[in-house]
């Protein structure tokens, strides 16, 4: 089945603290993407970080890491000095060319 | 920068009617499709459409969806004898051919059927 499982429902971080949002999927595939999107209250999703599966290194993104584990089927966010327009849902999202599996998400919220 | 833009930002319309919501890809893409977003869950895919039909639905593109790209620009969802289930918020997307598979979302419409 491919599905991808986000099992923090909800989170909270000071400001300028550091935070970690935590995916994992199921797939057979041997190559796909791995996304990030962001969803603020506007609703419209915004990318954070993409990832190939391919890749061993890890995608950056200023103050956004992923911290991907193929074996393990775990595609972690970090994001650094958190700020206030971080606060959003946050989707992990995996993608073998035609379409999105999306997890349930993460709402996040940022502390001041 | 090129985005891909949706129309209406919000559709409200009774059970039973028929709702077409717009969708302008960004230009060059090549690969399109619909995905929604019930309130409070995850998003959902819809459709894939490439080369002037569909490459791919789910269980939910039941035979009251039908998707068009009826010119070399818009991209369109049509429901017909919509449900109060079918209301949610309804994002168009589009990607470029070639390996990155990144999709650029549109802002979505929200549609309520009362």
């Amino acid at each position: 089945a491919q599905t991808v499982t986000q099992s923090q429902p909800e989170m909270s971080v000071q400001e300028a603290e550091t935070v970690t949002l935590s995916c994992t999927y199921d797939t057979s595939e041997s190559n796909y993407y791995l996304f990030w999107y962001k969803q603020p209250p506007s609703r419209q999703m915004i990318l954070v970080i993409r990832q190939e599966a391919y890749k061993q290194q890890n995608a950056t993104e200023n103050r956004f890491s992923v911290n991907f584990q193929k074996a393990a089927k775990s595609f972690s966010l970090k994001i650094s000095d958190s700020q206030l327009g971080d606060t959003a849902m946050y989707f992990c999202a995996w993608n073998t060319g035609n379409q999105f599996y999306f997890g349930t998400g993460t709402s996040l919220t940022v502390i001041p | 920068e090129p985005e891909v833009t949706q129309t209406p930002s919000h559709q409200v319309t009774q059970m039973g009617q028929e709702v077409i919501l717009r969708c302008v890809p960004i230009s060059n893409h090549l690969y399109f499709y619909w995905y929604r977003q019930i309130l409070g869950q995850k998003v959902e895919f819809l459709v894939s459409f490439y080369n002037n039909e569909i490459s791919e639905k789910s269980e939910i593109f039941d035979d009251r969806f039908s998707v068009e790209r009826p010119d070399g620009s818009n991209f369109t969802l049509k429901i017909r004898s919509t449900k109060l289930e079918d209301s949610a918020m309804y994002f168009c997307a589009s990607r470029l051919q070639g390996h990155s598979y990144e999709q650029y979302f549109g802002p979505g419409t929200r549609l309520t059927v009362t």
